[in-house]
């Protein structure tokens, strides 16, 4: 079964504003990932945040983790119609020795109308 | 500084026929990871080649195999293909320990 869980499912936007996808958890991490991925190719890594942090910021990417909830938001901010594509969270089971054994979620499919 | 590379691009095989996929890793990576990405789906981890060996594997069936050279490139083998090993397949390079993993553009398999 998979690890996070992204919501929504998809998410339709204009250009100019923001977009918000969440990631849920069900087991304890060391570091959650988010990529991106366009028209179903190669996954783009985005920003990663390890579970002693709690924001992290990337140019227009907000990403916050709140392990207690164990839950993530990816915040993509003043999007671009170039945003559009799938985004995935990936975690990083907590406790695996080799630490990249990444479990992701099914996606949200963002499209940023122009 | 080529990025993780993958062939080939797609390919269709009928039920019960073998395919083998490559991948060579980005430049300075020694660790290559499979993962297989149904449609609308997010990738599921096969497993993990380091030094030549397996070093991790996913609930995938013994049809799915694997190996690593010792230029670090990776080849994935599926026996006996099914209608549902039709999906994108993913090969992702790190190096040794590192956290982050960089994707290929995928190989898209069609099995009819």
């Amino acid at each position: 079964s998979q690890q996070g869980e992204e919501d929504p499912q998809a998410l339709s936007i204009q250009e100019g504003e923001n977009a918000t996808m969440n990631c849920s958890y069900k087991t304890s991490i060391n570091n959650l990932q988010w990529y991106r991925q366009n028209s179903g190719r190669g996954l783009v890594h985005l920003i990663l945040i390890r579970s002693n942090e709690r924001e992290k910021h990337s140019g227009r990417l907000r990403v916050t983790l709140d392990t207690s909830k164990k839950s993530s938001s990816l915040l993509i901010t003043a999007s671009r119609a170039a945003d559009t594509a799938s985004y995935f969270c990936a975690t990083d089971g907590k406790g695996d020795n080799y630490g990249q054994n990444f479990v992701f979620g099914p996606g949200t499919r963002l499209s940023v109308l122009p | 500084d080529a990025g993780v590379t993958q062939s080939p691009t797609h390919l269709i095989k009928t039920r019960g026929q073998q395919v083998t996929l490559r991948c060579s890793p980005k430049s300075g990576h020694d660790t290559v990871s499979w993962y297989q990405q149904a449609l609308g789906q997010g990738p599921q981890f096969i497993f993990q080649y380091y030094e030549e060996e397996e070093r991790q594997r996913g609930n995938f069936p013994d049809r799915f195999s694997g190996h690593q050279f010792p230029n670090y490139s990776s080849e994935l083998n599926v026996n006996a293909l099914l209608l549902g090993d039709s999906a994108l397949y993913l090969c992702a390079s790190s190096h040794g320990g590192a956290e982050t993993q960089y994707f290929g553009p995928g190989t898209r398999l069609l099995v009819l």
